[in-house]
């Protein structure tokens, strides 16, 4: 069974331009979920889908960050304009329950904001 | 207000050593669930295992063994006879039933296996 993938792996960027991250979660996963990894630390919850609708995004720097999962499979999570501080891993998981399933990450995206 | 807490920030070993990482949690809630991740020096997170808070029996898969203790409110880990591949950071994390499914991490033990 395929893993969590995203893409893309790396991306260096300079302040104030835009990024879009993408995800495709294991299949048949009906949760999505995006978190932030500040090096050093363990990751943070930026937003949860179940399917296409937003469960928890009480975290996410909506004036800079949106994230959309149009037909409930694949998700794109954007920065824009993007700060210093936005510099992290963003990690995708997915989960086949909601409460207490274990979630699956995938590999990351490493961004650089210079 | 849920926590999690890994007070050994980095611990070294020399490889066949037994090492045990803590993890002290704190929630309100009476269901929850705990994990543990590794995390490789290639970034991915990788699952280890998931406990909820009504089964306390510890677990042992191989190498790896878990204490969960909910009268002081600790999941620890054991690796039995370490090997240099065990080397990675390793997250323990907590989830809350109620609220939201979002998992609460720990900064993180980072493990280092000489040969």
């Amino acid at each position: 069974e395929a893993g969590v993938a995203q893409s893309p792996r790396y991306k260096i960027i300079e302040k104030r331009q835009s990024v879009a991250f993408w995800c495709n979660p294991i299949s048949g996963h009906a949760t999505l979920y995006w978190y932030q990894q500040i090096l050093g630390q363990g990751p943070k919850l930026l937003i949860q889908f179940q399917n296409n609708g937003v469960v928890d995004d009480s975290q996410l720097p909506k004036d800079r960050f949106s994230a959309e999962r149009l037909k409930g499979v694949d998700s794109t999570l954007k920065i824009q304009p993007a700060k210093l501080e936005d510099s992290a891993v963003y990690l995708c998981a997915s989960s086949l329950v909601r409460a207490g399933g274990t979630q699956y990450f995938g590999p990351g995206t490493r961004l650089l904001v210079l | 207000a849920q926590k999690v807490t890994q007070a050994q920030t980095e611990i070294s070993v020399v490889e066949k050593e037994d090492v045990t990482l803590d993890c002290v949690y704190e929630t309100r809630d009476t269901t929850y669930y705990l994990f543990w991740y590794k995390q490789p020096p290639s970034g991915e997170l990788v699952f280890l295992i998931r406990r909820n808070s009504f089964d306390e029996q510890n677990e042992i898969s191989g190498r790896y063994s878990w204490n969960f203790q909910k009268s002081t409110s600790s999941f620890n880990f054991t690796i039995t006879a370490s090997q240099v591949v065990d080397s990675a950071v390793y997250f323990c994390a907590l989830s809350a039933s109620y609220n939201t499914d979002k998992l609460i991490f720990g900064t993180g033990t980072r493990l280092q296996v000489f040969p």
